[in-house]
């Protein structure tokens, strides 16, 4: 079963805007992670966020974690056209030291 | 160049044969990781390895083998018992959580077709 879900499936926005994705979980989490992936590539690493942290930045990407909601969400700013990719979060429970469990994505369009 | 390298990119297998996908990693990472993705859904664990010569069995090994002779090599055999193996594979490894570090770096996927 998957730990992380996220939400929307898809999104489909214009370069400069906002594009904001959410992912919810189910158990205690460790840390919480988001991936981005070109279409037939792998995956590359964005962000992790631990469970005592509540808000982290990096760069266009603004990632928040509410362990009382089991959910976080991931904003990048003024999108470009080269953040089309899907992205994935992935959690890592307090039980299952180094072994991620991926959402099933949500594939981001950003429009010229 | 330091990074993670899966082959073959592409790959066809008949039905009935065992083929070996190759992952290597030059990182020094201890942690190692295979995982199969499908159309439209996320990553699902089929084996992963916290250090040589040791490995568990995650969410669907079943029709899986793997090995990890060397620290820098973490191949995976898809059996015949794999009913429908056609997918992208996603190897991937990490620092190893006994340093604190739990980010994973993937290499560039094999696609596996089944004729």
């Amino acid at each position: 079963s998957q730990q992380g879900e996220e939400d929307p499936q898809a999104l489909s926005i214009q370069e400069g805007e906002n594009a904001t994705m959410n992912c919810s979980y189910k158990t205690s989490i460790n840390n919480l992670q988001w991936y981005r992936q070109n279409s037939g590539r792998g995956l590359v690493h964005l962000i992790l966020i631990r469970s005592n942290e509540r808000e982290k930045h990096s760069g266009r990407l603004r990632v928040t974690l509410d362990t009382s909601k089991k959910s976080s969400s991931l904003l990048i700013t003024a999108s470009r056209a080269a953040d089309t990719a899907s992205y994935f979060c992935a959690t890592m429970t307090t039980d299952s030291w180094g072994k991620l469990q991926f959402g099933a994505g949500t594939q981001v369009v950003v429009t010229p | 160049d330091g990074g993670i390298t899966q082959s073959p990119k592409y790959l066809f297998r008949k039905e009935g044969q065992n083929v070996t996908l190759s992952c290597e990693q030059n990182l020094n990472h201890d942690a190692m990781y295979w995982y199969r993705q499908d159309p439209g859904q996320g990553l699902r664990l089929i084996y992963y390895s916290q250090i040589v010569n040791d490995f568990q069995k995650g969410d669907i090994a079943e029709g899986y083998s793997v090995s990890r002779e060397k620290k820098e090599s973490f191949p995976l055999t898809v059996t015949s018992a794999q009913k429908n193996p056609t997918a992208f594979y996603l190897c991937a490894s990490s620092i190893g959580v006994g340093q604190g570090r739990y980010e994973q770096f993937f290499g560039p996927g094999t696609r596996l077709t089944v004729l």
